[in-house]
């Protein structure tokens, strides 16, 4: 399985955009790129999953890069709620759900 | 659909003592997995069920852990002779055989054990 590598952590204010870069040199063909929040005390949250170049949701986008050694996730105007850790994972097409989630990134949001 | 169902949600106990415990999935999930979260640290998967066969199990689910999903429904996870180093946020998730896309389960709130 790849492993991924994203910052510890990271601070911003509200209303910024925030794009957190997590880098899987290791990415196989079959391979997707998965992005979970988790807020204290509470289980992971999927907020979402790409293959290649560009997708997006009501919550954030994923930008992919043609080579897909690395992936960024964006967070258009954050707010305090936002403060929580963002995990990245690279997960097969035929993951049955074993999932290998690293130690994420701590986002924490300032007024 | 009231998502993924955890109890308890908080439990202390003394080293040595048994516990259990409990979660419901989302109805039309089909699968179920178990993770532990340490402090600072991201899940590491446990175990995984699919309806009421156990598939896969960690080499983190020690002989004391034991988990059963006798009805393919609700799921029980027990650790017998609690150890301090037991500790920790137990997640269930589940999710749907056809899901949109891999990677893609729904965890429930998690059941924080104390071990004194």
């Amino acid at each position: 399985l790849a492993k991924t590598t994203q910052p510890i952590s990271m601070d911003s204010y509200e209303g910024q955009e925030v794009n957190i870069t997590c880098s899987h040199n290791n990415i196989a063909t079959n391979d997707y790129i998965t992005w979970y929040q988790q807020f204290p005390s509470q289980g992971p949250r999927f907020i979402i999953q790409g293959y290649k170049t560009k997708v997006t949701n009501e919550v954030a986008s994923l930008f992919i890069p043609a080579d897909r050694k690395s992936s960024t996730l964006s967070l258009p105007r954050v707010s305090l709620s936002d403060t929580a850790v963002y995990y990245c994972l690279v997960v097969g097409s035929s993951n049955t759900g074993k999932l290998i989630f690293g130690q994420g990134t701590t986002l924490q949001v300032k007024p | 659909d009231t998502g993924v169902s955890q109890n308890p949600r908080h439990k202390i106990t003394k080293r040595g003592q048994n516990v259990t415990f409990r979660c419901d999935p989302i109805s039309e999930h089909n699968r179920l997995y178990w993770y532990r979260q340490t402090l600072g640290q991201g899940p590491e998967f446990l175990t995984y069920f699919q309806n009421e066969a156990q598939l896969e199990k960690s080499r983190l689910l020690s002989d004391r852990f034991s988990a059963e999903r006798p009805k393919g429904s609700f799921s029980t996870l027990e650790i017998q002779r609690t150890e301090q180093g037991d500790s920790a946020m137990y997640l269930c998730a589940s999710s749907a055989e056809d899901r949109p896309g891999p990677g893609e389960l729904f965890f429930g709130e998690g059941s924080r054990l104390t071990v004194l």
